[in-house]
């Protein structure tokens, strides 16, 4: 399967910083990278889809300029957390779409997640 | 929007035994993903699937479309298959997947 990498995997910030989280599609380049929140004991929520060479589409309640998503080339998404502040603690997971292949349809593969503490 | 339900929440068994998770969707999809994750977070893509079953070593997945339902079981299970379950279908609309709560598995030897 393809690889996928978050940088870092684990930040530690004080309030009011601004972080970045690098995605990165390691076997084949991505058009689409979607980014995800998840906080503890909860499942995952789709925070935004990222498209290559286009502005990133967000999801209802995700404030766009608070979550600066960056698609920068075919194999790098970046996902900045402006200003964060303790609620924005969470695990920050991507994930990468690779179309049609063996089965016809999308596949998507996931990175490992960046735990953000905002302190 | 999709309402994903998995059952059961939490579920607890002892190594050697069958285990299965269910999962029910209320809309129409194109596919379905089961993934596992582990405590620190990480996720795998198990299976996905848009009809029948696959298999998977010890994994089986199950889909009925018409019923709109999926089940995950594993054979002879193992404390290191101890992880969160999270069935998520994927909408026909596009890519964009829906989270199932997740079902916590936990194998005591």
């Amino acid at each position: 399967g393809a690889v996928v990498s978050q940088h870092p995997s684990r930040v530690i910030c004080k309030s009011g910083t601004s972080v970045k989280i690098e995605c990165r599609s390691l076997d084949f380049q991505a058009t689409t990278m979607f980014w995800y929140r998840q906080f503890p004991k909860q499942s995952l929520m789709l925070m935004a889809t990222s498209n290559e060479g286009s502005k990133a589409t967000y999801e209802q309640g995700v404030e766009k300029d608070k979550f600066l998503i960056n698609h920068a080339s075919l194999t790098l998404s970046t996902l900045t957390v402006t200003s964060a502040h303790p609620e924005d603690s969470s695990f920050y997971i991507c994930s990468v779409l690779r179309f049609g292949l063996r089965y016809s349809y999308n596949e998507q593969f996931f990175g490992p997640g960046t735990r953000l503490t905002v302190l | 929007k999709n309402e994903v339900e998995q059952s059961p929440q939490n579920l607890t068994a002892q190594e050697g035994e069958f285990i299965t998770i269910n999962c029910s969707y209320s809309v129409g999809i194109s596919a379905l993903h089961w993934l596992q994750q582990h405590p620190g977070g990480g996720i795998v893509s198990l299976f996905m699937l848009s009809s029948g079953k696959k298999k998977h070593g010890r994994l089986i997945a199950t889909i009925n479309i018409q019923e709109k339902h999926s089940s995950l079981h594993i054979t002879a299970s193992h404390p290191r298959d101890s992880a969160v379950y999270i069935c998520a279908p994927e909408e026909t609309s596009g890519s964009r997947l829906t989270f199932g709560e997740g079902t916590q598995l936990t194998v005591n030897p």
